[in-house]
Parts: structure tokens; C-alpha cells; sequence
């Protein structure tokens, strides 16, 4: 299986500020003959079901608002949140779609300071 | 606008079957895409259970292999997930999703809690 393990598990940051997430695979989930990284990340509040913010580790899903990016390459990855809102507190994941079975990091747990 | 649905008992009983059914609108069974079940204990992240394709072609997660079945009844634009041999560490709940690669559509999530 391939592993995902985010850090921090939780992290408080001020309205405003940035958040930064990451996220690890402990196997490359780079294609190389089309150069995409099967890597999404979604957030999930409570009582609701996962959003999926970004796919192939970069790439912001339509409706998502600009402050949400993704970056990385191979096994390492982050998701930047530019100027945290009140409505971004939230438990971010992470998963590889590079082969099954699919896996997802921990979580990490945004919250405001 | 995709919708998906789950429904089923909300409580099994232990050494039991989970049953459940995912009603998809807005969209064909009958397409590229694989559907998928994933589940969330209470408090713990995600844990992907397996997936089907229109063929009826499956995926499973080998923790789980032994004991799921998941299936597609392409007539009423559904798919299913049975666990068998249930415990309480299978108390979660349980989403549908739809499979891009990545999982672009869920449904809501329904509670499964297993007790005698």
C-alpha cells in the first residue's frame, strides 16, 4: 500500500495568515509517460462529506476559491491555504489515485488562532 | 449536477451483513467513471473499501477483501456494498462516491453502527 502521511496534524493560524499543509507518499505517485501526479486534497467540515479542492496535486477544481493551491512533485506535496477565512476551519486530506488500494493521509486539523 | 445516495439499516448486529445501496442521479452508471465506497470511523479519517466499474469489474481493499461485495445494477442507475462478518470496529460511516481518479462526487454519508 502506499502510505500518505500528512503533518502537521493540526495546526492553528490567524485569520489572514497562511496555512500550509503537507503531505507525503511513501512512493512516488508521478506518472512519468504523462507527468501528472495522482494527488488530490479535499476538505472536510463537520458533519459533511469530503470536497475535493485540487486534483492531479495542482490543479483547483472549479468553484474553489483562488486562496487553495497545490504544489509538489513525486512524493512530496503541499497544500497552501494564502490568507486563512473563518470559513476555511476544516480537517484537509490528502490521497494518491496512483494505484489502488487509494489511500488517504490522516487528516490535518485547521483551526483559528 | 451529480447526486449520490445512500441508504440501508443505519444498525447491524455483530458477525452479521452490512448492506447498503448508493442511488445515483444526474448521471449514468453506464459511463468511464468506477464507483467507490469509503468509510469514516467515528473521530478517524478515511478508509477507501473498493469500487466498481459498469462491467462490473471490482477493486477492493485487501484489508477488507475477504468479506465485501460491491456491485452495480445498471437498470435502476445504482450500486451496492455488502460486508459481511461485521464487528464493531466497522461502526462508521459510509460514502459513495464517484471515481475521476480522484473522488469528485460524494454522497452525504450514512451512519452504521454495529451492536446487538
Amino acid at each position: 500500500d502506499t502510505v500518505m502521511t500528512q503533518s502537521p496534524d493540526s495546526l492553528a493560524v490567524s485569520l489572514g495568515e497562511r496555512a500550509t499543509i503537507n503531505c507525503k507518499s511513501s512512493q512516488s505517485v508521478l506518472y512519468t509517460p504523462n507527468n501528472k501526479n495522482y494527488l488530490a486534497w479535499y476538505q472536510q467540515k463537520p458533519g459533511q462529506p469530503p470536497k475535493m479542492l485540487i486534483n492531479w496535486a495542482s490543479t483547483r477544481e472549479s468553484g474553489v476559491p483562488d486562496r487553495f493551491s497545490g504544489s509538489g512533485s513525486g512524493t512530496d506535496f503541499t497544500l497552501t491555504i494564502s490568507s486563512l477565512q473563518a470559513e476555511d476551519v476544516a480537517v484537509y486530506y490528502c490521497q494518491q489515485y496512483y494505484n489502488t488500494p487509494r489511500t488517504f493521509g490522516q487528516g490535518t486539523k485547521v483551526e483559528i488562532k | 449536477q451529480v447526486q449520490l445516495q445512500e441508504s440501508g439499516p443505519g444498525l447491524v448486529k455483530p458477525s452479521g451483513t452490512l448492506s447498503l445501496t448508493c442511488a445515483v442521479s444526474g448521471a449514468s452508471i453506464i459511463s468511464s467513471n468506477w464507483w467507490s465506497w469509503v468509510r469514516q470511523s467515528p473521530g478517524k479519517g478515511l478508509e477507501w473499501i473498493g469500487e466498481v466499474y459498469q462491467s462490473g469489474s471490482t477493486n477492493y481493499n485487501p484489508s477488507l477483501k475477504s468479506r465485501v461485495t460491491i456491485s452495480v445494477d445498471k437498470s435502476k442507475n445504482q450500486f451496492s456494498l455488502k460486508l459481511s462478518s461485521v464487528t464493531a470496529a466497522d461502526t462508521a460511516v459510509y460514502y459513495c462516491a464517484r471515481v475521476s481518479g480522484y473522488f469528485d462526487w460524494w454522497g452525504q454519508g450514512t451512519l452504521v453502527t454495529v451492536s446487538s
